[in-house]
């Protein structure tokens, strides 16, 4: 069965500094991987998905994410993190189905001023 | 369009007592789904529907009813609430269920509290 692991539960960063967030999967075939953003009373905000092809994944809001099957990662970037980034990150698996779709336990980004 | 739509936002339950959980869209999806969010677990599936009069089980199914008798509404019902149901609900729609390119739309949330 898929699974999904964010190892990280909560990570503080300062406003402008890298941001590295963490998610590893296990998955039987070729996995359909997600990433998504909720803010603070909001539904879930797709960023970025992966299906194939480049390895490297461009999404909005400036953020992007590298699949590396050797490890099975899929570990979301951002360059310089903006005050407005703070929010919840969930990184999810899925397969060929909408109904296979698996969720991390989820991320909690602080941002310092 | 107004998406994916949630109602009541908060709601607080007796033991016991039932209640629906509205969602509507208006983006013609056929597959639409409710999910819970707990903290440490991440989002789990409740029960699904790929349209109009065809609903399916999640993961985490017990507990929940659901119906689908249109196209745009997919309540959830809680029958006889308890305190392990105390979650945050979502509802999510996308085009198909094996739409699985396309963008799947959560509404905002419904928070329950069972006392």
């Amino acid at each position: 069965a898929q699974s999904v692991t964010q190892p990280d539960i909560h990570i503080t960063v300062s406003e402008g500094a890298s941001l590295e967030l963490r998610c590893n999967y296990s998955y039987g075939a070729t996995p359909y991987l997600f990433w998504y953003v909720q803010s603070p009373g909001q539904g879930l905000q797709l960023l970025l998905k992966y299906f194939s092809g480049d390895t490297l994944v461009q999404g909005i809001k400036g953020f992007e994410a590298e699949f590396k099957r050797s490890q099975s990662s899929f570990n979301l970037r951002k360059p310089s993190v903006h005050w407005s980034d703070a929010a919840e990150y969930f990184c999810a698996v899925g397969g060929d189905n909408n109904n296979d779709m698996r969720f991390g336990a989820g991320t909690r980004l602080t941002v310092k001023p | 369009n107004a998406g994916v739509t949630q109602t009541p936002k908060f709601q607080v339950l007796k033991t016991g007592q039932s209640m629906t959980l509205q969602c509507a869209q208006d983006m013609n999806h056929e597959y639409m789904s409710w999910y819970r969010q707990d903290p440490g677990m991440g989002l789990r599936l409740i029960h699904y529907s790929v349209g109009a009069g065809i609903t399916d089980q999640g993961e985490v199914p017990n507990g929940y009813n659901v119906s689908r008798s249109t196209t745009e509404d997919f309540p959830l019902r809680l029958l006889s609430a308890a305190p392990s149901q105390t979650s945050v609900y979502f509802c999510a729609s996308t085009y198909r269920m094996t739409a699985r390119r396309e963008t799947q739309y959560f509404g905002p949330g419904t928070r329950l509290l069972v006392l």
